[in-house]
């Protein structure tokens, strides 16, 4: 079975601080991986995806992230953080090669950002 | 493109009560999600849907819960007999096409309380 692991479950950043938040899977196949951020009482938004291809992606509002099937991981960077990046952050992998299309989630990173 | 809604936003229940929640997802978009989220923890897969036919259900989907899509459009969540352990958000998301390769759009939730 599939599984996400995100190794820490609060990070504490300094506003224009870099980033990088971790995330390994664990999976038989060639993965799709994907990261969501959460804001408070929201839903779900999609940062990147990678399905194939170059393996450093670039999303939106400044976040990259690097797949390395060596190491099964897809951490998130971003070089400069932001006061309104204070959110929690999910990884997620899907099947490339199965039927299944349901994404399987890590347990999430909250971030907090120092003024 | 609205985005993906939900209703109500946040349902509080008694225990033994019965519960429905909607999810209209975005136009065109012929595959269909539910998750819950509980504290602390990651989305968790419950259901899925191409257009009208349920094609996954989770071990998590008890037989006290129920999920319809009739007509491929809206769906609908109902959860019998609710327990304490049912208290949770209720995430709704949808994707275009068929391929593993489409990213899923979420709602924002429902987040059920139950006394």
């Amino acid at each position: 079975a599939q599984s996400v692991t995100q190794p820490d479950i609060h990070i504490t950043v300094s506003e224009g601080a870099s980033l990088e938040l971790r995330c390994n899977y664990s999976y038989g196949a060639t993965p799709y991986l994907f990261w969501y951020v959460q804001s408070p009482g929201q839903g779900l938004q999609l940062l990147l995806k990678y399905f194939s291809g170059d393996t450093l992606v670039q999303g939106i509002k400044g976040f990259e992230a690097e797949f390395k099937r060596s190491q099964s991981s897809f951490n998130l960077r971003k070089p400069s953080v932001h006061w309104s990046d204070a959110a929690e952050y999910f990884c997620a992998v899907a099947s490339m090669d199965t039927g299944r299309r349901a994404l399987t989630f890590g347990s999430g990173t909250r971030l907090q950002v120092q003024p | 493109d609205t985005g993906v809604s939900q209703n109500p936003r946040h349902k509080i229940t008694k225990r033994g009560q019965n519960v429905t929640f909607r999810c209209d997802p975005i136009s065109e978009h012929n595959r269909l999600y539910w998750y819950r989220q509980t504290l602390g923890q990651g989305p968790e897969f419950l259901t899925y849907f191409q257009n009208e036919a349920q094609l996954e259900k989770s071990r998590l989907l008890s037989d006290r819960f129920s999920a319809e899509r009739p007509k491929g459009s809206f769906s609908t969540l109902e959860i019998q007999r609710t327990e304490q352990g049912d208290s949770a958000m209720y995430l709704c998301a949808s994707s275009p096409g068929t391929s593993g390769r489409n990213e899923q759009f979420f709602g924002p939730g429902t987040r059920l309380t139950v006394l």
